[in-house]
């Protein structure tokens, strides 16, 4: 139990365009994700918390109109990377908290992110 | 400001030796978490650490809590090669979202 997945897994965009990064509860609802970015050889840095049916608090440093995020039910949220980048690209994971079970954060496979 | 900080950054064991990771952070947590994670891939739960004094083992590691000392260890007995990885550990400081240490990456030489 407790799956939680990413898609796409890879993802290969061009400078100026923009790209959705799904993240899925599986088999658990989710009242709150987050959406994590991590640079080669680097520590994992919160990016935002997603509430499902609110606006995602982001973290400081953390542009909002760059990255959206929607969280539209308890088993789905999204971030979307706009107008990306080459600096964007980095590797992307969301995690999950189930409601139950409040200190259990489930995390998601990554999804690594190129802009050429 | 809050840190989490590991040490050491990098290390490299002989498999059959014992060590020692530690994790410090810098105000009260409720809750201590350890992962671990392979290149290229995402995070693996290890273990989660609920109040001072927990010890958890799964394996040939075991991880512990000193919530006075604001310190938490990982350590590895009779390390063998799967064991190579990265190891984080991540502090919930009352906010319930995660503030990760470092990491440590640790080899395991044959």
């Amino acid at each position: 139990g407790a799956v939680v997945s990413q898609h796409p897994s890879r993802v290969i965009c061009k400078s100026g365009t923009s790209v959705k990064i799904e993240c899925r509860s599986l088999d658990f609802q989710a009242t709150t994700m987050f959406w994590y970015r991590q640079f080669p050889k680097q520590s994992l840095m919160l990016m935002a918390t997603s509430n499902e049916g609110s606006k995602a608090t982001y973290e400081q440093g953390v542009e909002k109109d760059k990255f959206l995020i929607n969280h539209a039910s308890l088993t789905l949220s999204t971030l979307t990377v706009t107008s990306a980048h080459p600096e964007d690209s980095s590797f992307y994971i969301c995690s999950a908290r189930e409601i139950a079970v409040s200190y259990e954060q489930y995390f998601g496979p990554g999804t690594r992110l190129t802009v050429t | 400001e809050l840190k989490v900080e590991q040490n050491p950054l990098f290390l490299s064991m002989q498999e059959g030796k014992n060590y020692t990771i530690y994790c410090n952070y810098s105000t009260t947590s409720d809750r201590l978490y350890w992962y671990r994670q392979d290149p290229g891939k995402s995070l693996e739960s290890l273990f989660v650490l609920l109040s001072n004094g927990a010890v958890k083992q799964e394996g040939r590691l075991m991880a512990s809590l000193d919530t006075k000392a604001r310190l938490s260890t990982l350590h590895i007995t009779a390390a063998v090669h799967d064991l190579s990885a990265t190891y984080f550990c991540a502090g919930d400081f009352g906010n319930e979202k995660l503030t990760f240490g470092t990491g440590t990456r640790l080899t395991i030489i044959p």
